[in-house]
This record gives structure tokens, sequence and C-alpha cells, in this order.
């Protein structure tokens, strides 16, 4: 079946400008990841979230991050304001639930470069 | 506070040896524990993990990894190392009641023909 996807795979802009990055979950998979990987780092978690549970927004660097999940599904990334260190590649992740220790499985990524 | 170390930056091991990717972490209580895989270009694959049992798991292409609670530990391995498992290892680890992993730095596995 399908996998994880993410869109767009390359987005580069401006500083200031706002972002969405965009993440398309494995149909059926009601647990959603957002991870960050800068260079030279590991993947660093942003936010999770839980089928119709209040996401945990903990992983979030600033209040300028932001996302939501639109029918337990697609969900959207938005970064306001964008900074130069907030260039990285950014991964989304999806796993069958949350409370079991089942694997997460990754999309390709989004690489933004903020100039 | 949770951690996860790979002290190992880069591996370099010829082909048709063995391999050994290292892990180490600090986490209260008894976490789970996974390998992940990253080829270029292409996202993060799932190889292993551990969650109770027998502390020797295995898992994809052959690879496999042994938890050991003394040492915090949780070493990838693989008995003969292939030119295709050229790649960059990530080590996760997720504590008690958390949704999300905690990855090291990864090491970058380069093997030799």
């Amino acid at each position: 079946g399908a996998g994880v996807s993410q869109s767009p795979s390359n987005k580069v802009t401006e500083k200031g400008k706002d972002v969405e990055l965009r993440c398309d979950p494995i149909s059926g998979h009601t647990a959603l990841y957002w991870y960050r990987q800068s260079l030279g780092q590991g993947l660093e978690f942003l936010i999770y979230f839980q089928g119709n549970s209040a996401p945990d927004k903990s992983g979030l660097p600033s209040d300028r991050f932001s996302a939501e999940r639109t029918g337990g599904s697609v969900s959207t990334l938005t970064i306001q304001r964008t900074q130069q260190e907030d260039s990285a590649v950014y991964l989304c992740a999806s796993s069958l639930g949350g409370d079991m220790p089942y694997e997460q499985y990754f999309g390709p990524g989004t690489r933004l470069t903020v100039t | 506070a949770q951690s996860v170390a790979q002290p190992e930056d880069q591996v370099n091991v010829a082909e048709g040896n063995p391999l050994t990717v290292k892990c180490t972490y600090s986490v209260s209580g008894n976490p789970y524990l996974f390998w992940y895989v990253q080829y270029p270009n292409r996202g993060l694959q799932f190889l292993l993990k551990y969650i109770t049992g027998d502390n020797l798991v295995k898992g994809s292409y052959g690879f496999e990894a042994e938890f050991n609670k003394s040492q915090t530990s949780f070493h990838l391995k693989k008995p003969s190392a292939l030119v295709s498992d050229s790649a960059l290892y990530f080590c996760a680890v997720r504590p008690p009641g958390a949704n999300n992993l905690f990855f090291g730095t990864g090491t970058r596995l380069t093997v030799i023909p």
C-alpha cells in the first residue's frame, strides 16, 4: 500500500515568510508525528496527534510553529515568520496507535531552506 | 532527561565482516528501543525494536540488536556486512509514558568492497 507522503519535497522561502508543509499518513494510522532533522543532528520531535485527542505540542520550538490534523488524516505544519534557523528537513511519521509501541513509518520529508 | 547516544559518527567495515553500531541510552524506567536506517534521499525505514522478552531481537535485512539493561545499551549488529548496508543508522528510544521517539544523532555506516 501507499506509504506516508509529504509535500512539497523541497521549499525555499525568504526569511519572514510563512510556510505550510503537508503530510498524508498511511490510511488507518491513527497516530501522526512531526519531527525535524537538522544537519548533523538527530531527529527532534515537534508534535504528536492521536485520533481526536488534543495534540502533544511539547516539542514545538516556538509559537511560530503550529500544526493541525483535519479529519484524523492529513496534517499541515505551519511555520510563521520563518527564520534561517528553521532550515531543516521536516519529517512526518504515522503509526497504528499511540499507546502501543508500534513502529513509526516515515515520509520522505520536506527540505526547507530559509534564505 | 531522556537521551540517546551514538558514540560513533562513522563506522567503516569491510564487506563480509561483522558490523556493530553502538547505542546507549539514559531513560527512566524501561523504554522501548528502536533502530531505523536512512538511505540517501529516502525516508527513515524501521529495522527492529525491543519491547520486552528475549534480549536479542532480529529485524529486517539480517540485522539484529542486543538489549543490555545493565549497560543501558542496544547495539545493532549484523554477522556479514554488505555494500548495500551503507547508510545512516539511527537509534531511538520511547520512554515509558511518552508517545514520541527520542533519536540519537546517527551513525554513518560505510561498507567497503
